[in-house]
């Protein structure tokens, strides 16, 4: 059971170049999410899924698009990296949305936009 | 909208010593919960514990314990016996106890450093 993973651990990208980032969970959760972090602001919601198939914008979607063809994995993707995203990216998943669920969250991958 | 803040960015305590994090939130929800993450050098994020607005006992979890204080949107995590693995930055965190899809609000975090 390796709970969630994400892949890569660490990207460096010229502007303007694209790519996708990869989660993957084994424990048959609904819910997914893609978080970054920057200093001093703390983790905040890009996307969010309910489900296979589905997905819905959160606090800061824009310049990223997700994707949910498979219940265990949840993409996100960058079509034209800005400086701006240079961030560490977060992938979570729980069973359902609710409080009383746990989400649980993956190691992290390190964007460095140049 | 919910907003959390996390006014000390970094705090230091000595081992086997006592530390208080504090934290204050916003909401007009009367159903909400609050939570407490730590995010360790290997950026993991852990569950620290987690706290029912409806509840007025606070959570405990082990050495790690909370005062909530509702009417002041206060949420403050206490560590007693602190360890040296309890060095991380501390993130305070809600969620709407409603049709939230589990969406985290979270503070900007506060980096604790356990000293030998």
């Amino acid at each position: 059971n390796a709970g969630v993973t994400q892949t890569p651990k660490f990207r460096v990208l010229k502007t303007g170049q694209s790519m996708t980032l990869l989660c993957a969970q084994d424990m048959n959760h609904e819910y997914m999410y893609w978080y970054r972090q920057d200093p001093g602001m703390g983790l905040r919601l890009i996307h969010y899924s309910v489900g296979e198939g589905t997905t819905a914008k959160g606090e800061v979607p824009d310049g990223y698009n997700v994707s949910r063809l498979k219940k265990q994995n949840f993409l996100l993707g960058l079509e034209s990296a800005a400086p701006s995203q240079t961030s560490v990216y977060f992938c979570a998943s729980s069973r359902t949305g609710l409080a009383r669920e746990t989400q649980y969250f993956g190691p992290g991958t390190r964007l460095l936009v140049l | 909208a919910q907003t959390v803040t996390q006014s000390q960015p970094e705090m230091s305590v000595q081992e086997a010593e006592t530390v208080t994090l504090s934290c204050t939130y916003d909401t007009s929800e009367n159903n909400y919960y609050l939570f407490w993450y730590k995010q360790p050098p290997s950026r993991q994020m852990i569950l620290v514990i987690r706290q029912e607005a409806y509840k007025q006992q606070n959570a405990t979890e082990n050495r790690f314990s909370v005062n909530f204080q509702k009417a002041a949107k206060s949420f403050s995590l206490k560590i007693s016996d602190s360890q040296l693995g309890d060095t991380a930055m501390y993130f305070c965190a809600s969620m709407s106890g409603g049709t939230s899809y589990g969406k985290l609000t979270f503070g900007q975090g506060t980096i604790l450093t356990v000293h030998p």
